[in-house]
């Protein structure tokens, strides 16, 4: 799987977009990309995926530059509830026995403040 | 949604005991769930992966003598931890992947936390 690179950390005022860079410049062409936190002494939660296109669900959005090697998340109105660990991990999407395989990094602390 | 169900949530027990965690899957099948274990201020680490009716697979540096998985139903995966000691204290998570559909989720438990005294 690809290795990313993501700041250590970040801040974010409640109610402003959280924007949570991502590197990935060896990414494949099978490979997703794929954002998870985990929020304090929980487990990880899945947040959005995406290979190539940008995608956006309930929780957040994706933006997948058009060269694949970097990616921001998206929490459009962050709440302190958002304040967690994010990961971004980049993997291929099936095959085989090494699926639902993660390799976590460090991931970026985001805290949000009032 | 999916939901991946952990227990105990947390534990804590004398050096030299051995502890069993629980993880199911509560509303679909798992071919496969994986143990990760988190220590304080660091990232998650893949221990094991563990199939429905065969041998677990371990990662490198994992002793599968000390950490015993059986994953005899395609609901439920056990890590026992055998032997503990205090070095051992960490939070343990398991994920699982559902059973014949591909899913860009991967659903996780809520860990487990052992405390070695």
């Amino acid at each position: 799987d690809a290795k990313t690179t993501q700041p250590p950390s970040m801040d974010c005022a409640e109610g402003r977009a959280a924007n949570l860079p991502c590197n990935h410049s060896t990414i494949s062409g099978n490979e997703y990309v794929y954002w998870y936190r985990q929020i304090h002494s929980q487990g990880p939660q899945y947040i959005i995926h995406g290979l190539k296109n940008n995608e956006t669900n309930e929780m957040a959005s994706l933006i997948i530059t058009e060269d694949r090697k970097s990616s921001t998340l998206i929490l459009p109105h962050a709440t302190l509830r958002d304040t967690a660990v994010y990961y971004c991990i980049v993997r291929v999407a099936s095959g085989g026995t090494s699926y639902g395989k993660l390799t976590f990094g460090q991931g970026t602390i985001l805290t949000v403040h009032p | 949604g999916a939901v991946v169900s952990q227990h105990p949530s947390w534990v804590i027990c004398k050096s030299g005991t051995s502890v069993k965690i629980e993880c199911r899957s509560l509303d679909f099948q798992a071919t496969t769930m994986f143990w990760y274990r988190q220590f304080p201020k660091q990232s998650l680490m893949l221990m094991a992966t563990s199939n429905e009716g065969s041998k677990a697979t371990y990662e490198q540096g994992v002793e599968k003598d000390k950490f015993l998985i059986n994953h005899a139903s395609l609901t439920l995966s056990t890590l026992t931890v055998t032997s503990a000691h205090p070095e051992d204290s960490s939070f343990y998570i398991c994920s699982a992947s559902r059973r014949g559909a591909w899913s860009g989720e991967l659903f996780f438990g809520e860990g487990s936390r052992l405390t070695v005294l």
